[in-house]
């Protein structure tokens, strides 16, 4: 069973600084990774969207990698602004089809 | 182009009632998929339909049930309500059968509470 973790649980980091969030999964045999942005109360918004065959993608600020045989990913945000505070959730979609996520890093980013 | 849609964004029902959640997808997408959020389980996929068949199917009880309409608009319902069903209900659609190389887009939820 396909399992996501995301740890830590909650970040807080002042304006201006660059940071990693994390996510593993257990399970290798994925067909993608995406990494999705939640505001309080709202929908998910995808942010990146990685294959499996690849290692990495780009978005502005946003850099995710993925190295699926050490069941990692990583989602880099270069100079944060108090705008980038939201839920990130990370998930997996495997050989059924579905989607399998994690429960999320809730960043702050302090003016 | 619009995005996914879902009605009703709130909803307020007791124990023992059931309800009907709809998503519409975004035009031309033939695949939908239904997840729940709670705060202790984070989300959980539900179910997936495409062209009108449910291809995907989560760890949920019978209570939960879905359909897709042959306009790829579906419903998902709950019966005999539950405490724990309150959630937020999420709604994704995609181009193709997620797996593929199509991102899900979702919608903003329908908000669910259960007295």
């Amino acid at each position: 069973k396909q399992e996501v973790t995301q740890i830590p649980a909650a970040l807080s980091v002042p304006e201006g600084e660059n940071l990693v969030l994390n996510c593993s999964f257990t399970d290798s045999a994925i067909y993608n990774l995406q990494w999705f942005r939640q505001d309080p109360g709202k929908g998910l918004t995808s942010l990146l969207l990685i294959q499996s065959s690849q290692r990495e993608q780009t978005s502005g600020r946003l850099n995710a990698s993925l190295d699926k045989s050490s069941g990692r990913s990583t989602l880099y945000i270069a100079a944060s602004q108090p705008g980038d505070s939201a839920t990130y959730l990370c998930a997996v979609t495997g050989a059924n089809s579905k989607l399998t996520f994690g429960k999320g890093i809730t960043l702050s980013v302090r003016p | 182009k619009a995005g996914v849609t879902q009605t009703p964004r709130y909803l307020i029902k007791t124990r023992g009632q059931q309800v009907t959640l709809s998503c519409s997808p975004i035009s031309g997408h033939r695949s939908v998929s239904w997840y729940q959020q709670t705060p202790g389980q984070g989300l959980q996929f539900l179910f997936e339909y495409f062209s009108e068949t449910q291809r995907n199917k989560g760890n949920f009880p019978g209570r939960f049930s879905g359909r897709q309409f042959s306009n790829s608009r579906s419903e998902m319902n709950v019966s005999t309500l539950e405490l724990g069903d309150s959630a937020l209900y999420l709604c994704a659609s995609s181009l193709i059968t997620p797996g593929g190389t199509d991102t899900q887009y979702f919608g903003p939820g329908t908000r669910l509470t259960v007295l």
